[in-house]
């Protein structure tokens, strides 16, 4: 099992659509959860980081459950520039008890008009 | 307004050249890293380093060597490349530890490296 799993995709919705995408980890010690976004052709940038209580930034809902063990990204009233794909990063402990990021192979999300 | 620049955008390279990946930042950042990104794989840290003089290796550092004589530059040499070496790499750069702290990590345009 990959220590970080995200559903490929690709989610194709139209504009104004909600869309949830999950991400699930398998260390149970992980401490810290982040979605990056990643336009075509481009560097990964820090959307936004996955707090215990969960949170919100304008359309953009992160949420954590550790019993599950899984974050999950919500994008409510979908934009045409929302297309992208959307990493899940998490930072775990390697076989040395050191940290370090574990990055998921991103979901493609499409938004079309 | 830089941020973290990578050079070159775009590279060619024969089987058993080397070559060097230029990576600055004018952030003052103290760590920064090195990744590549092949398709089916997440982003792999092949070597990072927390301050100048300091350096370490990642999760794939075999094939490469780093340096860090400034805190601004970090550049990633190819000692013979070989076309598993065929990647995107991408350079990031951060305030804190990446594993350690919550600051975001800031990447650059990254390289298309392609060896034939």
């Amino acid at each position: 099992r990959k220590e970080v799993e995200q559903d490929p995709g690709p989610f194709n919705v139209p504009e104004g659509a909600t869309v949830a995408f999950n991400c699930t980890y398998s260390n149970s010690a992980s401490q810290s959860f982040f979605w990056y976004r990643q336009d075509c052709r481009k560097e990964p940038k820090l959307l936004m980081s996955v707090y215990s209580s969960g949170n919100e930034d304008g359309r953009f809902t992160a949420q954590l459950n550790r019993a599950s063990q899984y974050i999950s990204l919500l994008i409510r009233d979908s934009k045409l520039s929302d297309s992208a794909t959307y990493l899940c990063v998490v930072k775990a402990f390697n076989a040395g008890n050191n940290r370090k990021l574990i990055w998921g192979l991103g979901t493609s999300l499409a938004v079309n008009p | 307004n830089a941020g973290v620049t990578q050079t070159p955008k775009f590279q060619v390279l024969k089987t058993g050249q080397s070559m060097t990946l230029q990576c600055a930042q004018d952030m003052n950042h103290e760590y920064m890293s090195w990744y590549r990104q092949d398709p089916g794989m997440g982003l792999r840290l092949i070597h990072y380093s927390v301050g100048a003089g300091i350096t370490d290796q990642g999760e794939v550092p075999n094939g490469y060597n780093v340096s860090r004589s400034t805190t601004e530059d970090f550049p990633l040499r190819l000692l013979s490349a070989a076309p598993s070496q065929t990647s995107v790499y991408f350079c990031a750069s951060s305030y804190g530890v990446p594993g350690l702290s919550n600051q975001p990590q800031h990447f650059g345009d990254g390289t298309r490296l392609s060896i034939l």
